[in-house]
């Protein structure tokens, strides 16, 4: 079975620095990643996405995510940290199937913006 | 334009009630999502709609619940006899708007209904 580990639960990051957040996964084809962020209160929003093609991936809000096949490993990163980046991100992976594309998340990871 | 929306946002039952909650999916999505989101933890998926037909229900916990979307619409997901681990936020997505289903296909998320049983 499919499964996506976020090694960091909490992140604390000083405002104008540059964050990366790791994930991992576990799945037995190729991957369709996603990652999403998610502010108190609010759904979740889709920040990028990889399923085929260049491994380095753009994505809204200046994030961007590489794709490493063999660390199993899609991390997510920015150059320069806003205070407004402050909320939770979830990497997922999506379980292709003739029933539609569900997503396995990971645990999420927390992430803190110091002024 | 319109996103995913559900109602109510937040609910209060007491343990051994019965709820249902609402999602209204973006217009013309042909699929539709149920997670499940406990404090603290990443959604986990309940079941699955394409249109009106429910193609996977693997993920919910027992059979105290049910989800429906008659008319490949509007989806309610049922939970009788609620329990104190029901409480969590149950996110409703939907996607593929062009009638057709494919893995990339983004899934929109709605705000979520926060359930609380006591």
């Amino acid at each position: 079975a499919q499964s996506v580990t976020q090694p960091d639960i909490h992140i604390t990051v000083s405002e104008g620095a540059s964050l990366e957040l790791r994930c991992n996964y576990s799945y037995g084809a190729t991957p369709y990643l996603f990652w999403y962020v998610q502010s108190p209160g609010q759904g979740l929003q889709l920040l990028l996405k990889y399923f085929s093609g260049d491994t380095l991936v753009q994505g809204i809000k200046g994030f961007e995510a590489e794709f490493k096949r063999s660390q199993s490993s899609f991390n997510l990163r920015k150059p320069s940290v806003h205070w407004s980046d402050a909320a939770e991100y979830f990497c997922a992976v999506g379980v292709i199937k003739a029933a539609g594309n569900k997503l396995t998340f990971g645990g999420g990871t927390r992430v803190l913006v110091k002024p | 334009g319109a996103g995913v929306s559900q109602s109510p946002r937040y609910k209060v039952a007491k343990r051994g009630q019965d709820v249902a909650l609402r999602c209204d999916p973006i217009s013309g999505h042909v699929s539709l999502f149920w997670y499940q989101q406990a404090l603290g933890q990443g959604p986990e998926f309940l079941t699955y709609f394409q249109n009106e037909a429910q193609l996977d229900k693997s993920g919910l916990p027992s059979d105290r619940f049910f989800a429906e979307r008659p008319e490949g619409s509007v989806s309610t997901l049922k939970i009788q006899r609620t329990q104190q681990e029901d409480s969590a936020v149950y996110l409703c997505a939907s996607s593929s708007p062009l009638g057709r289903v494919s893995g990339s296909d983004e899934q929109y998320f709605g705000p979520g209904t926060r359930l609380t049983v006591t």
